[in-house]
């Protein structure tokens, strides 16, 4: 399967603790996204990568969260001392550059903070 | 804060029926994107049109852009069961990279 994945599909965490997931776009596309969806809602965009430079950031992603993608490739969200608010799917998207090129979606991490 | 605005929220229709769905926007766009969500698939890219086109056509789907009313269309012919998801619009910015998503059109389609 060569489409996006993430890792893990699933976390449960405890409220304070610290969350890193992994998202491993297309392997030829460059740029890559971050959504964060909540039930009944469409994905909101946090931040957007073209290849290793992180270009642009949501006023969403406060303080806590950090997304890196070090060499171009696969990406890392983390959150840190997660709340309950932070409860959501995160979603990752990978795409061509250019403008408007259509985006590809991975399964997403569903995230759960008790 | 999401730019577009599906309408209606929710829609249920009988299979073979065609379904509409709207979406309004609020700044200037460089294209307008339309997504399908559901359980199985996660989020599937539709079809694109840009700002510049008003109407574009894939399959059973037909999207209209209207710009000076900040507005989109989708209309799915001939619906069948496996229509059944929740559909957005996005919308890119002029930079190109921003896609700014709707809440959404949730479809259910009657076998």
């Amino acid at each position: 399967d060569t489409g996006v994945s993430q890792d893990p599909r699933h976390k449960i965490t405890k409220r304070g603790q610290n969350v890193t997931f992994r998202c491993d776009p297309i392997s030829e596309h460059n740029r890559l996204y971050w959504y964060r969806q909540t039930l009944g809602q469409g994905p909101e965009f946090l931040t957007y990568f073209q290849n290793e430079a992180q270009l642009e950031k949501s006023r969403l992603l406060s303080d806590r969260f950090s997304a890196e993608r070090p060499k171009g490739s696969f990406s890392t969200l983390e959150i840190q001392r997660t709340e309950q608010g932070d409860s959501a799917m995160y979603l990752c998207a990978s795409s061509l550059e250019g403008i408007g090129n259509e985006q590809f979606f991975g399964p997403g991490t569903r995230l759960t903070v008790l | 804060s999401q730019q577009g605005e599906e309408d209606p929220q929710a829609l249920s229709i009988q299979e073979g029926e065609n379904a509409t769905m709207n979406c309004s926007y609020k700044t200037s766009i460089n294209n307008l994107q339309w997504y399908r969500q559901n359980s199985g698939r996660g989020l599937v890219h539709l079809i694109l049109i840009r700002s510049n086109e008003r109407e574009k056509h894939s399959g059973r789907l037909r999207v209209t852009l209207d710009t000076s009313k900040k507005s989109s269309s989708l209309l799915i012919t001939a619906s069948r069961a496996a229509d059944t998801a929740s559909y957005f619009c996005a919308t890119v910015n002029t930079g190109g990279f921003k896609t700014i998503f709707g809440a959404g059109t949730r479809l259910f389609v009657k076998a």
